[in-house]
């Protein structure tokens, strides 16, 4: 079935860069994403990746897929006090028909950044 | 554009009570997403609707769940009566049809305690 994976919690220095991972199951994912939430507010998609791409850079934002290992990762540069939040990694998914038009959401990876 | 409006932010009700949430989704989006969010389960997809017409409910907990899109610019879902294993966030989110590499506009969300 679809389940997608993440780290519960992850606490960095400010300054240092963070790595967030996330492995899903549905290897005929297309699209991927990483979403942000900050408390008391709703996610916010931060970037994506189509399944073509190996990697995708995005200004501090580096997202890494391996679609031999269905992993997927989002590296912070330089982070932030104001990038502590939960990281969300989501995956559209696939049914009997081809693409769904759900998107299945991690655990949710929370960010503690310390100053 | 003001982005997925939701209310209201906060709802407390009593156990046995009807809940009414309310959504209106981003003016041109053809999808509207109904998600719940608890500490135990993270996020969970209820109900999805395309050009307002309920397409994948499997998602809904219980008869005790009912939502409804009468036309493109509103939505509700309704708990009918509530209990307090309902409390969560629960979050509406639209889409375009024309690119899944916007995913998902999400709400501020519902926080809803039953006491």
């Amino acid at each position: 079935g679809e389940d997608v994976e993440q780290s519960l919690f992850l606490s960095v220095r400010e300054g240092d860069s963070s790595v967030i991972n996330c492995t899903y199951t549905d290897s005929s994912s297309t699209y991927l994403y990483w979403y942000k939430q900050e408390p008391g507010a709703g996610l916010q998609l931060l970037t994506y990746i189509f399944s073509n791409m190996d990697m995708k850079q995005d200004q501090r934002l580096t997202v890494l897929l391996n679609k031999k290992d269905k992993h997927l990762s989002l590296r912070i540069a330089d982070t932030q006090t104001g990038d502590s939040a939960i990281y969300f990694c989501a995956e559209r998914t696939h049914g009997s028909g081809g693409a769904t038009n759900k998107l299945i959401f991690g655990t949710g990876t929370l960010l503690a950044v310390q100053p | 554009d003001a982005g997925v409006i939701q209310s209201p932010r906060h709802e407390v009700t009593e156990m046995g009570q009807e809940v009414t949430l309310r959504c209106k989704p981003i003016s041109g989006h053809d999808y509207l997403f109904w998600y719940r969010q608890t500490m135990m389960r993270g996020l969970e997809l209820l109900i999805y609707f395309n050009n307002n017409v309920p397409i994948d409910d499997s998602g809904m907990p219980e008869d005790r769940f009912s939502a409804k899109m009468p036309n493109a610019s509103f939505s509700t879902l309704k708990i009918q009566p509530s209990e307090p294993r309902d409390s969560a966030v629960y979050f509406c989110a639209s889409r375009t049809q024309a690119s899944w590499g916007y995913g998902y506009t999400f709400g501020s969300g519902t926080r809803l305690t039953v006491v």
